[in-house]
């Protein structure tokens, strides 16, 4: 079973917005990892956000984990239209488990 | 260095068939990973390596599914009497050590049972 849901499911924004995508999760985790998947193939590892952090920034992308809610966000801003592509999060519960995932759409 | 690569790229078989898909990790990373992903979906863990033994196992659908790690570099993920829904993206990942550190993913393997 999957331990990560990501909301939206599917988010389309202009170039240039921010996109927000969320992930919730069920148990404890050590970590909380956001990747970015095109076109149905290999997994790009995006950023890493540790349970004793609450915010992560890398480049375009802000992190926040609130282990209170078993919630995290990925902020993107400033979007491109390279930025197309499905986000998901994992985390390292006894498994490693992947939500979902938001597929991600910017309009040029 | 070189990322993680699969082999092959694409895999079309008939119901029924054995099949065995590899998988070259990052050199020096001690833990890999097995996943599954059908379409619009994320990916579904199957195994995970530490070194040559399967540390966790419990991902693995039913007993026609098997991987390997003899030498705790390459792996083989080998699924016999293959079945049509067994059809998805097959992803390799490899990590430094343990499920807590960043995995690195290979493309994948499709692999389409008919």
């Amino acid at each position: 079973s999957q331990q990560g849901e990501e909301d939206p499911q599917a988010l389309s924004i202009q170039e240039g917005e921010n996109a927000t995508m969320n992930c919730s999760y069920k148990t404890s985790i050590n970590n909380l990892q956001w990747y970015r998947q095109n076109s149905g193939r290999g997994l790009v590892h995006l950023i890493l956000i540790r349970s004793n952090e609450r915010e992560k920034h890398s480049g375009r992308l802000r992190v926040t984990l609130d282990t209170s809610k078993k919630s995290s966000s990925l902020l993107i801003t400033a979007s491109r239209a390279a930025d197309t592509a499905s986000y998901f999060c994992a985390t390292d519960a006894s498994q490693f488990y992947f939500g979902t995932g938001t597929s991600l759409t910017v309009i040029p | 260095g070189a990322g993680v690569s699969q082999t092959p790229s694409n895999k079309v078989t008939e119901k029924g068939k054995y099949v065995e898909l590899r998988c070259d990790p990052i050199s020096g990373h001690t833990a890999l990973y097995w996943y599954r992903q059908s379409l619009g979906q994320g990916p579904e863990f199957l195994i995970y390596f530490q070194g040559t033994g399967a540390a966790d196992d419990s991902g693995l659908p039913n007993d026609r599914f098997f991987a390997v790690r003899p030498e705790g570099s390459v792996s083989t993920l080998k699924i016999q009497r293959t079945e049509r829904g067994d059809s998805a993206v097959y992803l390799c990942a490899s990590s430094l050590g343990t499920p807590s550190d960043t995995q690195y993913f290979g493309p994948g393997t499709r692999l389409t049972v008919l």
